[in-house]
């Protein structure tokens, strides 16, 4: 079966610009999950979805970043007026349920490179 | 604070041996769950192996095996009878109540690399 989908793999784009970084996750999979992986550094969380709401956004770094989840489905993580230290590989993960042995399965990332 | 540590930001090891990648934990929660995963240069997180905190025995897959030592709170990876495509960066990671059972917290992460 089909796993987590990120597009676009790779975007660049200048700084002060805004991006869309989407992701597919496993389909019946009610939770997803953002993160985002500095380089030399393990993936930190940003936002997690329970169905269609945010259920944690505590690790979004400030209010230029925000992602939505409008069917439940397929989400996109917004960032405005991006920065070049928001560089880095955003990586989307699902997972069946949140208990603490759920395991998360995770896309390919989107590389995005501010310059 | 930090609550998953890995001490080996590098590790050599001769294909066909055994090799142990270290991870100490902190947490106050008596209930939490332990993952590794591996990157590859792809990118791409690919689980490898998961540990309950209530578990009795040490968690086993294939050539992977965790030794959990709670009182320690260290949960290594070994992996046994190394392998070319073993080489990768492996992450330690925690599910505790404290973070909350939505959200994994990474260690730094260790790059293996696997010699013919």
């Amino acid at each position: 079966g089909a796993g987590v989908s990120q597009t676009p793999s790779n975007k660049v784009t200048e700084k002060g610009k805004y991006v869309e970084l989407r992701c597919d996750p496993i389909s019946g999979h009610t939770a997803l999950y953002w993160y985002r992986q500095s380089l030399g550094q393990g993936p930190e969380f940003l936002i997690y979805f329970q169905g269609t709401g945010a259920a944690d956004d505590s690790g979004l770094p400030n209010d230029r970043f925000f992602a939505v989840r409008p069917e439940g489905s397929v989400s996109t993580l917004k960032i405005q007026r991006t920065e070049r230290g928001d560089s880095a590989v955003y990586l989307c993960a699902s997972s069946f349920g949140q208990s603490p042995n759920n395991e998360q399965f995770f896309g390919p990332g989107t590389r995005l490179t501010v310059l | 604070a930090q609550k998953i540590t890995q001490t080996q930001p590098g590790m050599f090891v001769q294909e066909k041996e055994a090799v142990t990648l270290d991870c100490t934990y902190d947490t106050s929660d008596p209930s939490y769950g332990l993952f590794w995963y591996k990157q590859p240069s792809s990118g791409e997180m690919i689980f490898l192996i998961y540990q309950g905190s209530y578990d009795q025995q040490n968690a086993t897959e294939g050539r992977y095996s965790l030794n959990f030592q709670k009182a320690r709170k260290s949960a290594n990876l070994v992996i046994s009878a190394s392998q070319l495509g073993d080489s990768a960066m492996y992450f330690c990671a925690m599910r505790d109540l404290i973070s909350g059972y939505s959200t994994l917290t990474f260690g730094k992460g260790t790059m293996l690399l696997v010699s013919p």
